[in-house]
């Protein structure tokens, strides 16, 4: 079974510029999941979808970051335009369902380590 | 409001040795989910362990368990048989009601291995 895909892996920009990450979830997982991870920090929700609705976005900064899951398979997570307080590692994941239980635990992709200078 | 707090930074282990890695959260939920996850160097997630409210076991998967204490709201994960690769960051996590079940994660502990 494939794992959660993200590209790029790794991407260095200018702040004020502007980036998109992508995200393919495993096949079936209704629930996507993005998280920014600060270094030393854990991962913080941003995003969570269940199928192409968003679930909880409280924590997107909604000035300059928006999300979409288009049909309700893969995403893209897009800032625009980026400060220097945006470096991080951007986190896709995705789960069967967004409730409790092992059965809903969540698959995270390798993450996209974001650079703004 | 959902919190999870992990107040080691860093621990030390010998290697085959056990060692504990705390956790406390604070949910007003009666019905909830604690997971603990494992970042390597290298970056990825890897779920470790999950321990529902409701269950009246602690948790255990392989040389992972989870001493599960409901009236304290601690949820320790406890690494037996230390090993090299051991070494990482461990991320504990819970669940909720809250927010269409949004997870929250704890700032980790980074747990050093020695031979």
């Amino acid at each position: 079974e494939a794992g959660v895909a993200q590209s790029p892996r790794y991407k260095i920009i200018e702040k004020r510029q502007s980036v998109a990450f992508w995200c393919n979830p495993i096949s079936g997982h209704a629930t996507l999941y993005w998280y920014q991870q600060i270094l030393g920090q854990g991962p913080k929700l941003l995003i969570q979808f269940q199928n192409n609705g968003v679930v909880d976005d409280s924590q997107l900064p909604k000035d300059r970051f928006s999300a979409e899951r288009l049909k309700g398979v893969d995403s893209t997570l897009k800032i625009q335009p980026a400060k220097l307080e945006d470096s991080a590692v951007y986190l896709c994941a995705s789960s069967l369902a967004p409730g409790l239980g092992s059965y809903n635990e969540q698959f995270f992709g390798p993450g996209t380590r974001l650079t703004v200078l | 409001a959902q919190k999870i707090t992990q107040t080691q930074p860093g621990m030390f282990v010998q290697e085959k040795e056990a060692v504990t890695l705390d956790c406390t959260y604070d949910t007003s939920d009666q019905s909830y989910g604690l997971f603990w996850y494992k970042q390597p160097s290298s970056g990825e997630m890897i779920f470790l362990i999950y321990q529902g409210s409701y269950d009246e076991q602690n948790a255990t998967e392989g040389r992972y368990s989870l001493n599960f204490q409901k009236a304290r709201k601690s949820a320790n994960l406890v690494i037996s048989a230390s090993q090299l690769g051991d070494s990482a960051m461990y991320f504990c996590a819970m669940r909720d009601n809250t927010g269409g079940f949004k997870t929250i994660f704890g700032a980790g502990t980074r747990l050093f291995v020695k031979a």
